[in-house]
C-alpha cells in the first residue's frame, strides 16, 4: 500500500546536536511538508517542496533545514540554532485537491 | 490572510449522543476546509474535505460538515457518539487560488466520550 513513513519514531537530542528526521513517500506525489505540533497550538508549517529541488519556508523555518533531492524523500535537519525543538513533528504529501497524507510522525525530545 | 477557529479546546459527550465540533475560518478568496482526525502519537487522518461542490460532505466513520458561508463556518457532526470516536479533531483551510495548497489549522479540539 502507498504511503508515508516517517523515522525514527522516536527520537532524543542533545543540547547542541544537529539531527535528521526521515520522510519517504511511495505515492508519488509532487509536494511534501513537515509541520510541527504542540500541544494546545495546532500544527504549525515548517518547510513546504512543490517540486524536486525547490522549496519554500513555512511560518516556523528558522532553526530548520531541508533537502528535496528525490521525489520521494523530504528530510529534515533540526539545528542546534532550534532552541526550543521538543516537539512533535508531522511529513505530509499532497495530491491536489485532495487533502494531505500524514506519516505517523517522529517525537524529538531534548535530553 | 486566512485562519480557523475551533471553538472549545475540550469537548465531552456520551455514548451514542450527537457530536459537534465547531470550526469557523476567515477567507478572502474560496476555500478548501478538512477536517482530521488524530488519535495519540499517530499521524492525522482525513475524515471529509469541501472543495466548493455540495455545501453538505458526507465522511468516513460517519461523520458530516456542512459549508455555510454566510455563518464562515464549517461544523463536524455525528448524529452518535461510539467511544472509538474520542480523539483529537483538526479543522483546517486552504487557499484555493494560489497553488501552494498550505493549509492552516486550528488549534484543534479534543473529544471524550464518556460511557
Amino acid at each position: 500500500d502507498g504511503g508515508i513513513t516517517q523515522s525514527p519514531k522516536y527520537l532524543f537530542r542533545k543540547e547542541g546536536q544537529n539531527v535528521t528526521l526521515s520522510c519517504e513517500q511511495n505515492l508519488n506525489h509532487d509536494a511534501m511538508y513537515w509541520y510541527r505540533q504542540d500541544p494546545g497550538q495546532g500544527l504549525r508549517l515548517i518547510y513546504y517542496s512543490q517540486i524536486v529541488n525547490d522549496f519554500q519556508k513555512g511560518d516556523i523555518a528558522e532553526g530548520y533545514s531541508v533537502s528535496r533531492e528525490k521525489k520521494e524523500s523530504f528530510p529534515l535537519t533540526v539545528t542546534s540554532a532550534q532552541k526550543n525543538p521538543t516537539a512533535f513533528y508531522l511529513c505530509a504529501s499532497l495530491n491536489p485537491p485532495r487533502g494531505y497524507t500524514f506519516g505517523s510522525g517522529t517525537r524529538l525530545t531534548v535530553v | 490572510a486566512q485562519s480557523v477557529t475551533q471553538l472549545g479546546s475540550h469537548v465531552s459527550v456520551s455514548e451514542g449522543a450527537l457530536v459537534l465540533l465547531r470550526c469557523n475560518y476567515s477567507s478572502s478568496v474560496p476555500p478548501y476546509l478538512f477536517w482530521y482526525v488524530q488519535y495519540p502519537n499517530q499521524g492525522l487522518q482525513l475524515l471529509l474535505k469541501y472543495t466548493s461542490a455540495a455545501t453538505l460532505v458526507k465522511g468516513i466513520n460517519g461523520f458530516e460538515a456542512e459549508f455555510k458561508k454566510s455563518e464562515t463556518s464549517f461544523h463536524l457532526t455525528k448524529p452518535s457518539a461510539h467511544m472509538s470516536d474520542a480523539a483529537e479533531y483538526f479543522c483546517a483551510v486552504s487557499d484555493s487560488t494560489s497553488g501552494t495548497y498550505k493549509y492552516i489549522f486550528g488549534t484543534g479540539t479534543r473529544l471524550k466520550v464518556l460511557a
